[in-house]
C-alpha cells in the first residue's frame, strides 16, 4: 500500500528554537499534502494544504510565518515550526493524497506523526 | 454545529461482539467518505474508503453510507482485543480537497 514517513517521529526542543518535520511519500507521488495537528483526546485539525511547486493554503488561524510549509517535491514536505513555545507542543500529522495507480485512487494516507513538546 | 459529528466514547465492548460505530454530517456536498483507524501515538490508517451511497465490506469490516440521511456507520464483526483503538470517520466533497474529521470513537475490546 501507499506508505508515508515523517521525521523525526519525536521531538523535544527549548522554547525560541525551530523544529522542521519532514514528510515523505515513499511510495507513490503526491502532488497535494497536507499537515494536521491533532492535540491529546482531540481530533485532527487542519493546519494547511500543500502543492507541490506552490505556495502552501493555511486554515483560517493558522499563523504562515509561523509555520512554514515548503513542498519541494512530489514526494517531500517540510514544516517548519518556527520560534516555538510549549504552547506548540503538539502531534503533528502529515497526510499525502494519491495521484492514482499504485493503491485507491485520490485518497489520503498518513503519515506516523511527530510529536513536538516545547519546554 | 460542526460539520462532522461523532460519539467520541469511549465504547467498551466484550470480545467477538458486533461493533457499530457512527457519524453524521451537515454538507450535502460531501461524497467521499472514509474511515480511519488510529492507535495510542500513531497516525491515521485508513480501513475503508467509499463513494457516495452504498455498503462496501473488507473483512470483518462493512462501510455503510446512506446519503439521503446524511449517515455512515462502519460495523466490525467478531471483535478482537487488537481493535482496541480510536476510529475516525473523515469525508470530503472533492477527493483533492483536506479531509473533514469527527472527533473519533474510542473502542475497548476486553478479552
Amino acid at each position: 500500500g501507499a506508505v508515508v514517513s515523517q521525521h523525526p517521529s519525536r521531538v523535544i526542543c527549548k522554547s525560541g528554537t525551530s523544529v522542521k518535520i519532514e514528510c515523505r511519500s515513499l511510495d507513490f507521488q503526491a502532488t497535494t499534502m497536507f499537515w494536521y495537528r491533532q492535540f491529546p483526546k482531540q481530533s485532527l485539525m487542519l493546519m494547511a494544504t500543500s502543492n507541490e511547486g506552490s505556495k502552501a493554503t493555511y486554515e483560517q488561524g493558522v499563523e504562515k510565518d509561523k509555520f512554514l510549509i515548503n513542498h519541494a517535491s512530489l514526494t517531500l514536505s517540510t514544516l517548519t515550526v518556527t520560534s516555538a513555545h510549549p504552547e506548540d507542543s503538539s502531534f503533528y500529522i502529515c497526510s499525502a493524497r494519491t495521484r492514482g495507480g499504485l493503491v485507491v485512487a485520490d485518497t489520503q494516507y498518513f503519515g506516523p506523526g511527530t510529536r513536538l513538546t516545547v519546554l | 454545529q460542526k460539520e462532522v459529528e461523532q460519539d467520541p466514547g469511549p465504547l467498551s465492548v466484550p470480545e467477538g461482539a458486533i461493533v457499530s460505530l457512527n457519524c453524521t454530517y451537515s454538507n450535502s456536498a460531501f461524497q467521499y467518505f472514509m474511515w480511519y483507524r488510529q492507535y495510542s501515538r500513531k497516525g491515521p490508517e485508513l480501513l475503508m474508503y467509499t463513494y457516495s451511497s452504498g455498503n462496501k465490506e473488507d473483512g470483518r469490516f462493512t462501510a455503510q453510507v446512506d446519503k439521503s440521511s446524511k449517515y455512515i456507520s462502519l460495523f466490525i464483526r467478531d471483535s478482537q482485543p487488537s481493535d482496541s483503538a480510536t476510529y475516525l470517520c473523515a469525508m470530503n466533497s472533492n477527493s483533492g480537497y483536506a479531509l473533514n474529521f469527527g472527533k473519533g470513537t474510542s473502542l475497548l475490546v476486553t478479552p
